[in-house]
């Protein structure tokens, strides 16, 4: 089975703090996936990777940044959180054209 | 512009009814369409996949079929444990990713 892990499942900051979320697949998969969902918003795409130090942005890239140093890993950086940045973040992975796995979400509130 | 709208954003069956939901999509580029299934507190998790126009899929209780931009999904005789929130994804071959939308929110009544 393929599992898709993220560091932390609920994680508090305060406004200001650099924050890294981190998620890690172990399918050997090519392409990695950043989400947010909020209420009534569904699932909006930040930023994907199709390769290892690759990076596209999504639809919501602002004030986030990501980084691919190996291709298991895919880590979603915070440089200065924001009360708007609370949401609920998904990390997801697949191989090319096939079906996306998610991990179980980081719930993240900034204060 | 990316987009996927969903119809109707809350659904309320009875047990053993059948539910209808269905989405629309505009992508730039089209290679697959994907129906997920969310339950509360958890990531999506994949249900299944179609590949052109026409296409039907049948897998236990759900019945899909991919229309041009658009897709529909049946859950026949649902159940309680069927209330979850349904997204339809197209997949755009040039780099894989997905747009998910808003989804279907069905909650089932005993």
């Amino acid at each position: 089975d393929v599992k898709v892990t993220q560091s932390s499942r609920y994680l508090v900051k305060r406004t200001g703090e650099k924050v890294f979320l981190e998620c890690v697949q172990d399918m050997d998969h090519e392409n990695m996936f950043w989400y947010r969902q909020d209420p009534g918003l569904g699932l909006r795409l930040i930023y994907f990777s199709y390769d290892v130090k690759m990076k596209e942005k999504g639809d919501i890239p602002e004030g986030y940044s990501v980084s691919r140093e190996k291709k298991e890993r895919f880590s979603l950086i915070l440089e200065s959180a924001s009360t708007n940045q609370t949401s609920m973040y998904l990390c997801a992975s697949s191989s090319n054209f096939r079906e996306q796995y998610f991990g179980p979400g980081t719930r993240l509130t900034v204060t | 512009e990316n987009q996927v709208e969903h119809s109707p954003h809350f659904l309320g069956p009875q047990q053993g009814d059948v539910a209808s939901m269905s989405c629309t999509y505009s992508v730039s580029r089209f290679n697959n369409l994907q129906w997920y299934r969310q339950n509360t507190g958890m990531g999506p998790k994949h249900l299944l996949s179609m590949y052109s126009a026409g296409y039907e899929k049948q897998k236990g209780r759900l019945n899909a079929t991919l229309l041009k931009n658009g897709s529909s999904l049946y859950i026949t005789a649902v159940q309680p444990e069927d209330s979850a929130t349904y997204f339809c994804a197209p997949n755009q071959g040039n780099n894989n990713d997905m747009r998910f939308g808003a989804g279907t929110r069905l909650t089932v009544k005993p």
